[in-house]
């Protein structure tokens, strides 16, 4: 399968600070990535659908301007936590979908924990 | 909205038998149905998918059946062995993925 890489795999970060996922698609060029959010042991929650060159359209529920997300290329979106808070520690992941195919491959995820 | 459910939320079987995961799913445009496995603190894993032209699918021990008319599908691993114990999420797409909540599949030697 395609490969996604995700960074950085754990950040701490104080309440107030602003953080920084990085999403990239290694051997495909990916028109669209998806940031998903997941509790423990729980399913994963679509939180916005990252395009290639516009906007990203989010999930009814999650605010855009705390969750920013720019996928400035065709290998690379990113997702940024700002001013974030306890209530936003969680399992953030990426995937990337191959175009034309439908299939999406996750990255690795990346834990955030916010003090 | 969309909306994917699926039972059981866990499933407990001995090495050996078999394993049935279902999914039902509501926006009708659904076209393709992946199916993934997570193992503790790993990422999702796609297992095998099919598109909504195709009403079964094999590979080796799992296969994957779709009734578009129900809007049903399930997953069925065969003679399960240990290291198939994960979670099972299975997801219906069009534009966007839903995923249902998962299933905790235990495999018991």
């Amino acid at each position: 399968g395609a490969v996604v890489s995700q960074h950085p795999s754990r950040v701490i970060c104080k309440s107030g600070t602003s953080v920084k996922i990085e999403c990239r698609s290694l051997d495909f060029q990916a028109t669209t990535m998806f940031w998903y959010r997941q509790f423990p042991k729980q399913s994963l929650m679509l939180m916005a659908t990252s395009n290639e060159g516009s906007k990203a359209t989010y999930e009814q529920g999650v605010e855009k301007d705390k969750f920013l997300i720019n996928h400035a290329s065709l290998t690379l979106s990113t997702l940024t936590v700002t001013s974030a808070h306890p209530e936003d520690s969680s399992f953030y992941i990426c995937s990337a979908r191959v175009p034309g195919l439908g299939e999406q491959y996750f990255g690795p995820g990346t834990r955030l924990t916010v003090t | 909205g969309e909306n994917v459910e699926q039972h059981p939320s866990t499933l407990s079987v001995q090495e050996g038998d078999s394993a049935v995961i279902k999914c039902t799913y509501s926006d009708s445009a659904s076209n393709y149905f992946p199916w993934y496995k997570q193992e503790l603190g790993k990422r999702p894993q796609l297992i095998i998918d099919i598109r909504s032209n195709v009403g079964e699918k094999k590979d080796q021990r799992i296969a994957v059946t779709l009734n578009k008319t129900a809007k049903h599908f399930s997953l069925h691993i065969t003679e399960t062995q240990p290291e198939d114990s994960a979670v099972y999420f299975c997801a219906a797409s069009e534009s966007k993925t839903i995923f249902g909540a998962g299933t905790r599949l235990f495999v018991k030697a």
